[in-house]
């Protein structure tokens, strides 16, 4: 059972162009929402992340949107560049109080062209 | 500051054969996590470590132990390899809470 759906698998995007990933999600214990960044042969890294009490958060060309009624948050990335060319991971996690267990989605690979 | 080490880098295993996975820390965090990739499965929790002394198993644990030894190494045990375990292999820490999950380099194991 796939609890965090990520969409599309795969995106093209043209330099400049802006670039838009969607997550939906269906446990409504979450309440922490990161996006994470992965190159090949490395390890995910954390781009941004938002919490359910604000509906938007930007962080230079990134932005989260979060659309808590409708369960689904997206990621995007304006102006985008070559090295943002990588998978990206949007994840979930309740609070727990004793660490942070995600709930990844499936990824997207991005890429973006000259 | 070297933040999470996963040794090894690849491995390659026959069926039945056992391993460990090796992970340590140097950022003082209180929470440990084994996360397997799978093209097209995203990143699934195997077990984690909210602190010192304590395990717990994530969404996929069958087939697998853990060990926190100590609060900066957790260790992550194949006792009898099945291709199905074929996989990247990553562990993470983080403080207490929903802190920043810092990621190691992954360790691409292969069963067969």
């Amino acid at each position: 059972q796939q609890q965090v759906k990520q969409s599309p698998q795969s995106l093209i995007v043209q330099k400049g162009g802006i670039s838009i990933i969607n997550c939906a999600y269906e446990n409504t214990a979450f309440d922490y929402f990161p996006w994470y960044q992965q190159f090949p042969g490395k390890g995910p890294a954390l781009l941004i992340a938002i919490r359910p009490d604000v509906s938007e958060k930007k962080e230079g060309r990134f932005t989260i949107s979060f659309n808590k009624s409708a369960k689904q948050f997206s990621l995007h990335i304006m102006d985008s560049q070559p090295g943002d060319s990588a998978t990206y991971f949007c994840a979930a996690s309740p609070f727990t109080g004793g660490g942070n267990k995600l709930t990844f989605g499936t990824g997207t690979q991005l890429k973006v062209e000259l | 500051n070297a933040g999470v080490t996963q040794t090894p880098k690849f491995q390659v295993l026959k069926t039945g054969q056992s391993m460990t996975l090796q992970c340590a820390q140097d950022m003082n965090h209180n929470s440990m996590y084994w996360y397997r990739q799978d093209p097209g499965m995203g990143l699934r929790l195997i077990y984690y470590s909210a602190s010192e002394g304590t395990t717990d198993k994530g969404e996929v644990p069958n087939g697998y132990n853990v060990s926190r030894l100590n609060k900066r190494e957790f260790s992550l045990r194949l006792e009898s390899a099945a291709p199905s375990q074929t996989s990247v292999y990553f562990c993470a820490s983080s403080d207490l809470g929903q802190g920043e999950a810092f990621f190691g380099q992954g360790t691409r194991l292969t069963v067969v």
